[in-house]
This record gives structure tokens, sequence and C-alpha cells, in this order.
């Protein structure tokens, strides 16, 4: 079965600290890892995918197979990153995306 | 373009009613995606239409079903609520299925409460 876990719903951390949001995926196929990011009183949105190994707004993330682990990093948090953020996984063709149940990040000052 | 747009943004219905929900998509998005969250979940897959035709189904009973129109808006539709059928519905919009379909775009849901 296609499930994605996000161990830590809360996860707090000082402005310029690093951080690490953790994804960990089971899927049988191929998979493809995104992780999509909704700030306050805003849209569900993408911040980046595996595919295109891109960083954004210093985020990265990197896929291990071998883990079956996708996790989120940026080295300095800034308060601008405080949000939810979802890890999901794309099964096959179209649009089935399994969505973890997400990890609020809460930057402090 | 004001992106997906949703309606209505907020609705009551009693168990036992029907509900429909509405989706247009973004100008030049054929495919349309329906998702259910559950407070304090992530979203979950409902339905993919993509050029009228069901393109996917998620793990969801009978009871939903949607549709789209030649325009690419979409409905979605609820039977028989349950008080468990609470939650933010939300639309997504791609440009296919096909090639770059990671690129869904979301709209700012419909909140559902079942009484």
């Amino acid at each position: 079965a296609q499930r994605v876990t996000q161990p830590e719903k809360l996860l707090s951390v000082f402005k310029g600290a690093p951080v690490e949001l953790k994804c960990n995926y089971s899927y049988s196929g191929s998979p493809e890892l995104f992780w999509y990011v909704q700030y306050s009183r805003q849209r569900l949105q993408l911040l980046l995918r595996h595919i295109s190994r891109e960083s954004i707004k210093g985020f990265t993330a990197d896929l291990n197979k071998g883990e079956t682990s996708f996790h989120l990093k940026k080295p300095f948090a800034q308060e601008e990153d405080s949000a939810m953020y979802y890890c999901a996984l794309k099964s096959g063709y179209g649009q089935n995306f399994v969505f973890g149940p997400g990890t609020r990040l809460s930057v402090l000052p | 373009d004001a992106g997906v747009t949703q309606s209505p943004t907020h609705l009551i219905k009693t168990r036992g009613q029907h509900v429909t929900l509405r989706c247009s998509p973004i100008s030049g998005h054929k495919s349309v995606s329906w998702y259910q969250q559950v407070l304090g979940q992530g979203p979950q897959f409902i339905f993919q239409y993509y050029e009228k035709e069901e393109r996917g189904r998620g793990n969801f009973p009978d009871r939903f079903s949607a549709r789209q129109f030649p325009n690419y808006s979409s409905e979605l539709n609820v039977n028989a609520l349950l008080l468990g059928d609470s939650a933010l519905y939300l639309c997504a919009s791609s440009p296919s299925p096909g090639q770059g379909s990671y690129e869904q775009y979301f709209g700012p849901g419909t909140r559902l409460t079942v009484t």
C-alpha cells in the first residue's frame, strides 16, 4: 500500500537554526516525491519535487530509496518559513497524490 | 487569472442530505482533481477528471461522485451525508495528466460541516 508518514506534527526551531522535516514513504514502484507548503491564510502550493533536484527558498530534499525517505532540509531557518509542510507521493499516471499528515514548522525569533 | 476558484466557501448540511461542490480550474487547464482534508490530516485523493472523463479514483464510497463539464469546470457530489464527511474539500487543476502532471494548483477549498 502507498503511504506517507511525517512523524512530527509540530517542529519548533529558532531563527538561523537548521531545520529538517522528516518524511518516509512506502511504495512498491518508482516513486515521485514532492513537498507542498501552506502558509497562513494561503493555498496549498508546491515547494519542490525530487526529480528537479533544485533548491527552493533555501530548502532541499534528497530521495533516499534505501531508507525510503525524502526529508526536507534548510541550513538556516527564517521566520517566514513558518508554515504547514506536507510530503506527498505521486503514484502512477495522473494526479493520484498520497499526502502525509503534515508537519507544522514554527520558526521562533 | 484568479487561480482555481471553488464555491461555496462554507456549507452546513444535515446528515442524510446531499451536497454539490463546484470548482473552476485555471484558464487553459483541462484536468481537475478533488481532495478531502479532514482536520489534522493531509489531503486525501478522491477523483481526477481530464477531458470530462474520470482518470483516477481514490478509496471513497460510491456516495461520492463527480463530473467535469465542457468548460473543464467540475462538480463533486456527495449523497447521504455522514458526520465523517465534515472536511475541507480541495480542488486542484493542472494542464494535463501527462507530462508535467505534477503541476497542480490548489483552490482555497470548501469547508463542509455535517451536523
